[in-house]
């Protein structure tokens, strides 16, 4: 049961580098979403997709972008790297859009940015 | 905007006490409440949810109860175990008009002493 997989787990980047964060889930679910996890401040969305070909913003989207490959995987990219970005990164997944579906999360990214 | 408000922590309670965690919410139409818990090093994982007023959550000994003439939603546990430290987040998430985001709350920090 691998559920959400998130890679890589650590990172660290120069400023003004750039990486793309992969997440995959084999739980068929049709909708994927990208957070970041600050102290004090709980979860915030970056970006969703809601189905397969979709994606939308969310709460914090500048610096980012997202690719829905397929349905199982959402890849977040990171084009030009900035301290503010040093957060811990988590993909999660639901089985669709409707309100009372939660959601399961991968095991986090920790990513500092130098 | 939809927002969630928790009881900022950390929280320090001995083995077998009486636990609460306060969770109020602002959001238009009827949400879905959700408690999630984050383990040391690990990502979010659901505790317990409710659908509508009046609805009672519960796992692993957690309960909680949609309130709507409070807008509450408190997690509660009658004994605490040192197993039960970890971080608590309440969320809630709107159908079709919230676009079926999911908004948490800041965090509550659990430390159980033995």
């Amino acid at each position: 049961n691998a559920g959400v997989t998130q890679t890589p787990k650590f990172q660290v980047l120069k400023t003004g580098q750039s990486m793309t964060l992969q997440c995959a889930q084999d739980m068929n679910h049709n909708s994927m979403y990208w957070y970041r996890q600050d102290p004090g401040m709980g979860l915030r969305l970056i970006y969703y997709s809601a189905s397969e070909g979709t994606t939308d913003k969310g709460e914090v989207p500048n610096g980012y972008n997202v690719s829905r490959l397929n349905k199982r995987e959402f890849s977040l990219r990171l084009e030009s790297a900035a301290p503010s970005q040093t957060s811990v990164y988590f993909c999660a997944s639901s089985a669709s859009g409707q309100s009372v579906m939660f959601l399961f999360f991968g095991s986090g990214t920790q990513l500092s940015v130098l | 905007g939809d927002s969630v408000t928790q009881m900022e922590g950390p929280v320090t309670l001995s083995e077998e006490a009486f636990l609460t965690i306060n969770c109020t919410y602002t959001a238009t139409g009827y949400p879905s409440l959700f408690w999630y818990v984050q383990y040391p090093g690990e990502g979010l994982q659901l505790l317990l949810k409710a659908t509508k007023a009046d609805d009672k959550g519960s796992n692993k000994g957690f309960e909680a109860t949609y309130r709507k003439e409070t807008t509450s939603f408190h997690l509660e546990k009658g004994s605490v175990q040192v197993s039960d430290s970890a971080v608590y987040f309440c969320a809630l998430k709107r159908g079709e008009t919230g676009g079926f985001k999911t908004i948490f709350g800041a965090g509550t920090r659990l430390f159980v002493k033995a």
